[in-house]
């Protein structure tokens, strides 16, 4: 099965630390988008980044980072100096070029910054 | 821009009634949109594609008599839960891809969280 795995079911931080968020996928596509959404507690989805499989440059964004490492196949999410309304859960997802370009959602991890 | 609504946010309704969610892009127009659900500390699941004027796409294990789509117009699909029991209590999110828009890039709604007594 072509999955997105998020090993990390439950992280707590205490507010100020950086935190690694994992994401593993699968594809047999070699173009492909990878996304990390967050949802914090109303539910709505937040999105984060989107990345394609031909771009490996990892980016920053504020206290967001994103590293790509298309050998491994993971994307992984640090959150650095973490605060409170970094609490939520995220996902990682991935869409296909071929097929019915559907989203497939990792598991997701929640996060919780204690103050 | 992109803005997906979804109407209602919140809606509580007995055993045995249907409930229709409303899913709409505000400002352009969705050839495709899809539908998730998401039950408590769990990921979202695709139950559904549904294209503008044809026929809804159910996923496997989604019975397609019981979560009726109807995509009439290129703004507005809606989910109808027919014969709600509790078990179908969950949050479900509906997303938009524009029209001559990117394949990769779905605009997600507020979601919609079912209750059902």
């Amino acid at each position: 099965a072509q999955k997105v795995t998020q090993a990390q079911t439950e992280i707590s931080v205490v507010e100020k630390e950086d935190v690694t968020l994992d994401c593993v996928y699968e594809t047999r596509d070699t173009t492909y988008y990878l996304f990390w959404y967050k949802q914090p507690p109303s539910g709505e989805l937040v999105f984060l980044i989107r990345r394609n499989s031909f771009d490996e440059q990892n980016e920053i964004s504020g206290r967001y980072s994103w590293n790509f490492q298309k050998s491994t196949s993971s994307f992984n999410f640090t959150i650095t100096a973490s605060q409170v309304v970094d609490s939520a859960v995220y996902f990682c997802a991935r869409i296909d070029q071929t097929g019915a370009n559907n989203l497939f959602f990792g598991t997701g991890t929640r996060l919780t910054v204690i103050p | 821009g992109a803005v997906v609504s979804q109407h209602p946010s919140r809606v509580i309704c007995k055993s045995g009634t249907s409930v229709k969610i409303e899913c709409r892009s505000l400002d352009f127009q969705a050839t495709t949109m899809f539908w998730y659900r998401q039950f408590p500390k769990q990921s979202l699941m695709l139950m559904a594609t549904s294209n503008e004027g044809s026929k809804a796409t159910y996923e496997q294990g989604v019975e397609k008599d019981k979560f009726l789509i109807n995509h009439a117009s290129l703004t507005l699909s809606t989910l109808t839960v027919t014969s709600a029991h509790p078990e179908d209590s969950s949050f479900y999110i509906c997303s938009a891809r524009a029209d001559r828009g990117r394949w990769d890039t779905q605009y997600f709604g507020p979601g919609t969280r079912l209750t059902v007594l």
